[in-house]
């Protein structure tokens, strides 16, 4: 099993730009997750996807669209990229377990993204 | 506003000695917090998970020390080694109202460095 996988490792982008981030996984589990990660702030959840065909807005989603195209993929979208979105993006996944079944998320090896 | 405070930012330790982080937290919602490592270039993985119905945990040279009524949780590093040089991040989520999806918020994460 390949866990989870994102696509590109490393992306540099000029101001205005969109692009999109890959993520799949392959342990068929329902619940994936979208962080960013910048230096002193831990990781922030960008967006999430509790299920497939659902998906909710995190701590700081604004300038990101996402898209749960099916149960083993969930894309994050800029649209006019920031020179703040400048950071380390994670996706990750879980069964989603809730109540006292709280579940592992299981994180990808991220994407560098340098907005100029 | 951080719903979880780390300290300290960065650490560094002999090999042998004990390594300690701290974490504090304000929302009473939070019942699951997880401790994640993460070593360089790679995503974070889980290390170990605490409910506040136990005061301790302990799997292996690590422990989770955890005081309700403080609202603070602590994670020890016994006998620590290099390969435990990493950056950790402390966790919390509170149940969910959705089917499924468990929402983390970490902490700012620590550097700990073990010297040989």
């Amino acid at each position: 099993n390949a866990g989870v996988t994102q696509t590109p490792k490393f992306q540099v982008l000029k101001t205005g730009q969109s692009m999109t981030l890959q993520c799949a996984q392959d342990m068929n589990h329902n619940s994936m997750y979208w962080y960013r990660q910048d230096p002193g702030m831990g990781l922030r959840l960008i967006y999430y996807s509790a299920s497939e065909g659902t998906t909710d807005k995190g701590e700081v989603p604004n300038g990101y669209n996402v898209s749960r195209l099916n149960k083993r993929e969930f894309s994050l979208r800029l649209e006019s990229a920031a020179p703040s979105q400048t950071s380390v993006y994670f996706c990750a996944s879980s069964d989603g377990g809730r109540g006292r079944g709280r579940s592992e998320q299981f994180f990808g090896p991220g994407t560098r993204l340098t907005v100029l | 506003q951080q719903q979880v405070k780390q300290s300290p930012q960065s650490l560094i330790v002999q090999k042998g000695g004990i390594s300690i982080i701290n974490c504090a937290y304000e929302n009473t919602a939070f019942d699951y917090f997880p401790w994640y490592q993460q070593f360089p270039g790679k995503g974070p993985a889980l290390l170990i998970a605490i409910r506040p119905d136990v005061s301790e945990k302990k799997e292996g040279r690590f422990t989770i020390s955890f005081n309700k009524s403080a609202k603070q949780f602590s994670l020890h590093i016994m006998d620590s080694q290099p390969g435990d040089s990493a950056t950790y991040f402390c966790a919390a989520t509170a149940p969910s109202i959705k089917a499924a999806g468990n929402k983390l918020t970490f902490g700012g994460g620590t550097r700990v460095l073990v010297k040989p």
